[in-house]
């Protein structure tokens, strides 16, 4: 099924560990973006990317990396997680933002303990 | 900051009724989209409306944007049970040509059978 396929669905991890979610897209879009989600707060950019190996910071990317070496994928990476990292994390793509809407994954929740 | 904020923060309706969920923003923005998310799944593009337009339908759902007041509306017709979701405002604003959106808090909307 063509979409946005985001894995692992669930993960927890220990305070200080590293893990890389996955991201990929099978509609040949440009646009892409992870988004974390906490109760209350709506959802807030961590990075994002136009094309392959263009990527740049949103508005709370600290304590995370990304890359972006071909279209479909965009790989979120916790370098050192910490509890205040425990959210759900979506990833979501688009032909162009500003014509066209996003498409989501179904998220990961991320438990930090 | 959350560059859009939505109102009322939740709503409950009887099946049959019209909900409406306003939404407000702070810059100049190149297009305002509408986020459907069912509870425990990602989000779902409903419909994106331009700085340029006034008014948009797509089924059920009426938008309205009012540039002047940097407001926007989202009017769902006859609601239904399964139209029970959060509902988010996300904007793309005029400096970021669609590479990233703004969301706001989102609306909790209950239709009661």
């Amino acid at each position: 099924n063509a979409g946005v396929t985001q894995t692992p669905k669930f993960q927890v991890l220990k305070t200080g560990q590293s893990m890389t979610l996955q991201c990929a897209q099978d509609m040949n879009h440009e646009y892409m973006s992870w988004y974390r989600q906490d109760p209350g707060m709506g959802l807030r950019l961590i990075h994002y990317s136009v094309g392959a190996g263009i990527t740049d910071q949103g508005e709370v990317p600290n304590g995370y990396n990304v890359s972006r070496s071909t279209t479909e994928d965009f790989p979120l990476r916790l370098l050192s997680a910490a509890p205040s990292q425990t959210s759900v994390y979506f990833c979501a793509s688009s032909y162009s933002g500003r014509f066209y809407g996003y498409t989501f994954g179904s998220g990961t929740r991320l438990t930090v303990v | 900051s959350q560059q859009g904020e939505e109102d009322p923060q939740a709503l409950s309706i009887q099946e049959g009724e019209n909900a409406t969920m306003n939404c407000s923003y702070k810059t100049s923005i190149n297009n305002l989209q509408w986020y459907r998310q069912n509870s425990g799944r990602g989000l779902v593009h409903l419909i994106l409306i331009r700085s340029n337009e006034r008014e948009k339908h797509s089924g059920r759902l009426r938008v309205t944007l009012d540039t002047s007041k940097k407001s926007s509306s989202l009017l769902i017709t006859a609601s239904r049970a399964a139209d029970t979701a959060s509902y988010f405002c996300a904007t793309d604003a005029k400096e970021t040509s669609g590479s990233r959106l703004t969301f706001g808090e989102g609306t909790q909307l209950t239709v009661n059978p």
